[in-house]
């Protein structure tokens, strides 16, 4: 199935840095999602964008849906231990359609 | 409340023989997901139900897997024979409703092995 791509594949930072990473596509989609799934565990939900543009905070996590529908971006702010897991975007368009991406992996140094 | 419940957690066997993974969504919830999600990749949905009728099984890999959702609540995803490909995590997720803001919950998935 399609998957969108992500960046970076993985990371690895200092506890206390700042974290970016995206996610593109080429089409459009009307919603983008945000999970983090840690190890044996289901993706949990940390963020969603309905609006081209939008730029929504969940504590330090902020993400934004890009202006050209194709993209999202996911920033974390001063990096904590528990950070660590992978992150999946997800683009939702018209009539259900679906996909997740391929998961950006972060590791956090203490 | 409790989460969306799957069993077994693990699970291993030999290529060609049957497998059968359980899951019980959130109370309530209407919509239920199976994924399959692979080492490294993010998850890939294989079917949709709405209450008992599956409404998106186009990605469901028809001659080997079957699932169905009876009384429309717990779903059982199955695999006759199993492949070695098949080995991955089965997720599965239900939300309260399938429009596009609808917040999947994941269960913890199935983690299955075939030799």
């Amino acid at each position: 199935g399609q998957q969108l791509n992500q960046s970076p594949q993985s990371m690895f930072i200092q506890e206390g840095e700042d974290v970016s990473m995206n996610c593109t596509s080429s089409s459009i989609f009307n919603t983008w999602l945000w999970y983090k799934q840690e190890p044996g565990e289901g993706p949990v939900l940390l963020i969603a964008l309905y609006k081209a543009g939008e730029l929504t905070s969940n504590g330090r996590l902020t993400a934004q849906f890009g202006i050209t529908r194709k993209d999202s971006f996911l920033n974390i702010s001063a990096s904590i231990p528990s950070d660590v897991g992978i992150y999946f975007c997800r683009g939702q368009r018209a009539g259900n359609q679906f996909y997740f991406g391929t998961g950006t992996s972060l590791t956090v140094i203490p | 409340e409790a989460g969306v419940v799957q069993s077994p957690r693990y699970k291993i066997i030999e290529k060609k023989q049957p497998v059968a993974f359980w899951c019980n969504p959130i109370s309530g919830h209407n919509t239920l997901y199976w994924y399959l999600q692979n080492l490294g990749q993010g998850p890939e949905l294989l079917i949709r139900y709405e209450n008992e009728e599956a409404v998106d099984d186009s990605q469901l890999p028809k001659d080997r897997f079957s699932a169905e959702r009876l009384k429309g609540v717990d779903s059982t995803l199955k695999i006759q024979p199993a492949e070695l490909g098949d080995s991955a995590v089965y997720l599965c997720a239900s939300s309260s409703t399938s429009g596009g803001s609808a917040t999947q919950y994941f269960g913890p998935g199935t983690r299955l092995t075939v030799l």
